[in-house]
């Protein structure tokens, strides 16, 4: 069974760092390109990063350039995302996703269930 | 970026065939996909690439459209099928839409 669960998320104040962690399991990780996309409370959908299967190329929202890091372990099955310079309109739930399974398949075919990311005073 | 515009929200009974729509700003060619996501839920993957069903999706569920106009029909719908339902697009960045809010009556 293909599982994705993120953790590390909570409350930060502006300006702070905060980093991502979701552990994969149930397939193989390495064959897979992955991404985070975030949700503002009650609002839609949004594309953060992307990290290719080897690592080797990465992606970002305009947004979060320079500020967010993806990166993966493939010996751990993990995928992270480094954030810093945190803003408030980086509060929003943060889901690991997993790209489709041919190559430049750009959606997703399977979700973790979330970790909030509140970043306030 | 590519604009994808759904309509807020529709209301149709058990058994009923209803097709949700989404407009996009340019051509995304067949690159459009769709989620559903139940309250307080992960979206699940119920269309890639326009018209493709995601393996272990109900055949109630299909998708047609290209260029910039899509729609996802669910026929019939059921009583389970109360969600949000968002398209995203992959041919000019990544975008998704705002999200049709679907009840059952």
């Amino acid at each position: 069974e293909v599982q994705l669960v993120e953790s590390g998320g909570g409350l930060v104040q502006p300006g702070r760092s905060m980093k991502l962690s979701c552990a994969a399991s149930g397939f193989t990780f390495n064959n897979y390109d992955m991404a985070w996309v975030c949700q503002a409370p009650k609002k839609g959908l949004e594309w953060v990063a992307t990290i290719s299967y080897d690592g080797s190329s990465t992606y970002y929202r305009d947004s979060v350039k320079g500020r967010f890091t993806i990166s993966r372990d493939n010996a751990k099955s993990t995928l992270y995302l480094q954030m810093d310079s945190l803003r408030s309109e980086d509060t929003a739930t943060y889901y690991c996703a997993r790209h489709g399974p041919l190559t430049g398949s750009w959606y997703f075919d399977f979700w973790g269930p979330g970790t909030m990311v509140t970043v306030s005073s | 970026d590519t604009v994808l515009t759904q309509s807020p929200a529709l209301a149709v009974s058990p058994g009923e065939r209803v097709t949700i729509s989404c407009r996009a700003s340019e051509s995304v060619s067949t690159g459009m996909h769709w989620y559903q996501q139940k309250p307080g839920q992960q979206p699940k993957l119920l269309i890639y690439g326009a018209s493709n069903l995601e393996s272990g999706v109900p055949a109630r569920f299909s998708g047609s459209g290209s260029g910039t106009d899509f729609t996802l029909t669910i026929d019939p719908v059921e009583a389970d099928d109360t969600a949000t339902y968002f398209c995203q697009q992959s041919w000019n960045d990544l975008t998704f839409g705002s999200g049709t809010k679907l009840e059952i009556k």
